[in-house]
This record gives C-alpha cells, structure tokens and sequence, in this order.
C-alpha cells in the first residue's frame, strides 16, 4: 500500500544552518505531496505542498521539489532560525484527495 | 469562519467506558477524516469520509466507530476505551470538485487519557 518514510530525528542544528529532511514515498497513481509542521503544543499546519511531478512548493524560505523519478519530496531550507523548532511530517494524499498517509515525523531543533 | 473544531480538548476515560470525540467544520467540504498522533508513529488514519452517508476504514480502525449524517459533522466513537487507544486525536477536512486543493485543513485536536 502507500506509504511514506521520513528521515529519522531529531536533528539538531545551530542557527543559520542548511536544513535537510529527506522524505520518501510509494504510492500508485499520482497523489500530492505535503509537508505539514506542527509547533510545540499546537495542531497540524500546512508548510508547503507539490501537486504534480516537478512541481516545486515553498513557504518561509522551506522549499521541496517533487521527484517522481526518485520518489522524493526532501525538504530544504537555507538557514535555520531558533523559531523553526518543530516537528516535520511528510504526507502523501490518497483515494482521490480524501485523506493522507503521513510520515512518522522528524524533530528539528535549533539553538542560537 | 471557524474552521475545524474538535471538543472536548481533553479527556480522561476508564477502561471500558464510551465517548464520543466531537468535529465540525464550515467550510461546506466534502471530505472528512481522523487520525491519531502517538509518539513516533506520526498521524495514523482511522476512518473517513468522502459525503454524508459515506464513511470508510483507514489505517487503525478498530475500537472506533464513526458516522456522517450531515456535511458538517464527523463524530468518532470508542465503544468501549482501552488503555491503547491514549493518544491525540485530529480531525481534518478537505474540499472535493475537479480542480480541488487535496490540503488538509485540521481541527486543534482532542488528548485522550484512558486508565
């Protein structure tokens, strides 16, 4: 079935750093790709999103390319603030737009 | 408007009690789901649904019930609470049409205690 894999946390980096988290998916058919970011204490938000191969999503200087030929969707950032402290989660959209199937989530943490 | 809401934002059963977790949301979309949050497993799908009168399995289903008689609302309910079923509980809606934006929207979640 359709699935994600998520690079295992928590990574942990000083401020201004280059930010990596790989993300991985198998899936049939075409779905979207998402990266939601959830803050401590708080819910679920949308980061960034790709809905066709090629397509590249971006939000607050995060970016994420969606490859079909790898099946990737990595997200990247250029420089790290303390802010950007939180838990990443990967997701793939199944049966049509109905739902998602997430990744077991990465934690960032980043010290000034 | 409001979005998804989800009540109560925390709860605390015994083993073998029942509850009903709450989601609305006003956004008149289509489809509706809930997932649970448990510590390094990420969000795991429990049911969903893509109308009124149309629900479907997902991931972790068992131990829970749900219904969708009206756009609105998705109840989700434990029949009978087990110590397994703690965890943080989103409900999600997204929007459904030719062209549809496949985004998520989630509520602010429910914390489940069962002892």
């Amino acid at each position: 079935g359709d699935s994600v894999t998520q690079m295992e946390g928590p990574v942990t980096l000083s401020e201004e750093a280059f930010l990596t988290i790989n993300c991985t998916y198998t899936a049939t058919g075409y779905p979207s790709l998402f990266w939601y970011v959830q803050y401590p204490g708080e819910g679920l938000q949308l980061l960034l999103k790709a809905t066709k191969a090629d397509d590249k999503g971006s939000n607050k200087g995060f970016e994420a390319t969606y490859r079909k030929e790898t099946t990737s969707f990595h997200l990247e950032k250029g420089s790290v603030q303390v802010s950007d402290s939180a838990v990443y989660f990967c997701a793939l959209s199944i049966r049509g737009g109905t739902a998602l199937i997430f990744g077991k989530g990465t934690t960032l943490s980043v010290s000034s | 408007n409001a979005g998804v809401t989800q009540t109560p934002k925390f709860q605390v059963l015994k083993t073998g009690q029942s509850m009903t977790l709450q989601c609305a949301q006003d956004m008149n979309h289509e489809y509706m789901s809930w997932y649970r949050q448990d510590p390094g497993m990420g969000l795991r799908l429990i049911h969903y649904s893509v109308g009124a009168g149309i629900t479907d399995q997902g991931e972790v289903p068992n131990g829970y019930n749900v219904s969708r008689s009206t756009t609105e609302d998705f109840p989700l309910r434990l029949l009978s609470a087990a110590p397994s079923q703690t965890s943080v509980y989103f409900c999600a809606s997204s929007p459904q049409g030719l062209g549809r934006d496949e985004t998520q929207y989630f509520g602010p979640g429910t914390r489940l205690l069962v002892l």
